[in-house]
């Protein structure tokens, strides 16, 4: 079945920068990559997902690019805020459901 | 995007009671819905698919007879733990494809958090 790396685990950014966390999946026919945010206490968010007929989708702040070569897809934040602190995964599909990385814990530091 | 509630937010009971936990599609009509685990500081794991009309399909190494799953209607799941002890202790989340079937664009509810003593 599909398997869903991810990393870093952690990641803190200054406010106003950057951040960047990548994942890798292992089944080359998985077609769909969403990603979401989930803050403590609370179930996870959808935020953007990307199919793979496309190599980026770009939303505001929030992209996603997709590999299919090297089987990854990155989720980038431009303009972190305070408020963008959260876990984050990364997922790929199942025959049933989702499986998903294992969490990016990002701290935006003010 | 689409809507899912579950019902308690949180819930405590004794060890060797059950304990039942809904999952609603507020807006959309869902034959599918799926229901994953997630321990403290760990990622989510899908733990069954939920049917409506018919059984719940289980990932490997859940216990189908501790973790009854009904889905009664197009937009209603229910998860009961029978029997639950503390190692069942953890955060349960229900999700729902936004189209109703399938592995769509998935809509995750807000969760629920059991505490076995």
């Amino acid at each position: 079945g599909e398997n869903v790396e991810q990393h870093p685990s952690t990641l803190s950014v200054q406010e106003g920068d950057s951040a960047v966390i990548k994942c890798t999946y292992s089944d080359s026919a998985s077609n769909y990559f969403p990603w979401y945010k989930q803050e403590l206490g609370k179930g996870p968010q959808l935020i953007i997902d990307i199919r793979s007929n496309v190599g980026e989708k770009k939303d505001q702040r929030i992209a996603v690019t997709l590999n299919k070569t090297a089987k990854h897809f990155s989720l980038h934040i431009t303009e972190t805020q305070p408020e963008d602190s959260a876990v984050y995964f990364c997922a790929a599909p199942l025959r049933w459901g989702l499986t998903f990385g294992s969490g990016t814990q990002l701290t935006v530091l003010p | 995007g689409a809507v899912v509630s579950q019902h308690p937010s949180r819930v405590i009971c004794k060890s060797g009671t059950s304990v039942k936990i809904e999952c609603r599609s507020l807006d959309f009509q869902a034959t599918t819905m799926f229901w994953y685990r997630q321990f403290p500081k760990q990622s989510l794991m899908l733990m069954a698919t939920s049917n409506e009309g018919s059984k719940a399909t289980y990932e490997q190494g859940v216990e189908k007879d501790k973790f009854l799953i009904n889905h009664a209607s197009l937009t209603l799941s229910t998860l009961t733990v029978t029997s639950a002890h503390p190692e069942d202790s953890s955060f349960y989340i229900c999700s729902a494809p936004s189209t109703g079937t399938g592995s769509d664009t998935q809509y995750f509810g807000p969760g629920t958090r059991l505490t076995v003593l």
